[in-house]
């Protein structure tokens, strides 16, 4: 079936290193790709998309790029900050079908 | 707009006892979600319903109901609270259709716990 594999936390960082947080999916159809950020005690907000595959998402910083050679979709920032401390969800959904299957999150921590 | 919202924030049960957690989303979405959150296991989908009128069991739904009172909300009902059901409950919507990508917003959650 589909599923996303997200690498294990806590991803632990210092303020201005490079961010990468690793996110390989399988999928029998042509999927979408979202990364969805979680800040401590609130709901999940999209941070970024591609629809197809080399789009490349973008927003505050945080890249993207859908591989369908590697069924990879690895969130990249050039420059973490301690505000971006947080759990990050990969998630796809496929055209035609409803739902979004989710990977087990990976909790970023950037210390200052 | 409010986007999606949730009600209660916080809720303690006893075993056995019932509730019913509320959600609302003023976005004109068609489809409606509900998750549950616990450690380790990523979000789970317990119900979900794609338009009004309509319900369809997700991965989870044992020990659930819901109800899609209009397009605007949809509840979820624990009849019988066990703690197993102790979890953060999510609520979501998107507008999903042919050609779309299914974005889904979200709600802030419930956090309950039963005892």
């Amino acid at each position: 079936g589909d599923s996303v594999t997200q690498m294990e936390g806590p991803v632990t960082l210092s303020e201005e290193a490079f961010l990468t947080i690793n996110c390989t999916y399988t999928a029998t159809g042509y999927p979408s790709l979202f990364w969805y950020v979680q800040y401590p005690g609130e709901g999940l907000q999209l941070l970024l998309k591609a629809t197809k595959a080399d789009d490349k998402g973008s927003n505050k910083g945080f890249e993207a790029t859908y591989r369908k050679e590697t069924t990879s979709f690895h969130l990249e920032k050039g420059s973490a900050q301690v505000s971006d401390s947080a759990v990050y969800f990969c998630a796809l959904s496929i055209t035609g079908f409803q739902k979004l299957v989710f990977g087990t999150g990976t909790r970023l921590l950037v210390s200052p | 707009n409010a986007g999606v919202t949730q009600t209660p924030k916080f809720q303690v049960l006893k075993t056995g006892q019932s509730m019913t957690l509320q959600c609302a989303q003023d976005m004109n979405h068609n489809s409606m979600y509900w998750y549950r959150q616990d450690p380790g296991m990523g979000l789970r989908l317990i119900y979900y319903s794609a338009s009004e009128g309509t319900t369809d069991k997700g991965e989870v739904p044992n020990g659930y109901n819901v109800s899609r009172l209009n397009k605007r909300e949809f509840s979820l009902r624990l009849e019988s609270a066990a703690p197993s059901q102790t979890s953060v409950y999510f609520c979501a919507s998107s507008e999903w259709g042919a050609g779309r990508d299914n974005e889904q917003f979200f709600g802030p959650g419930t956090r309950l716990t039963v005892l």
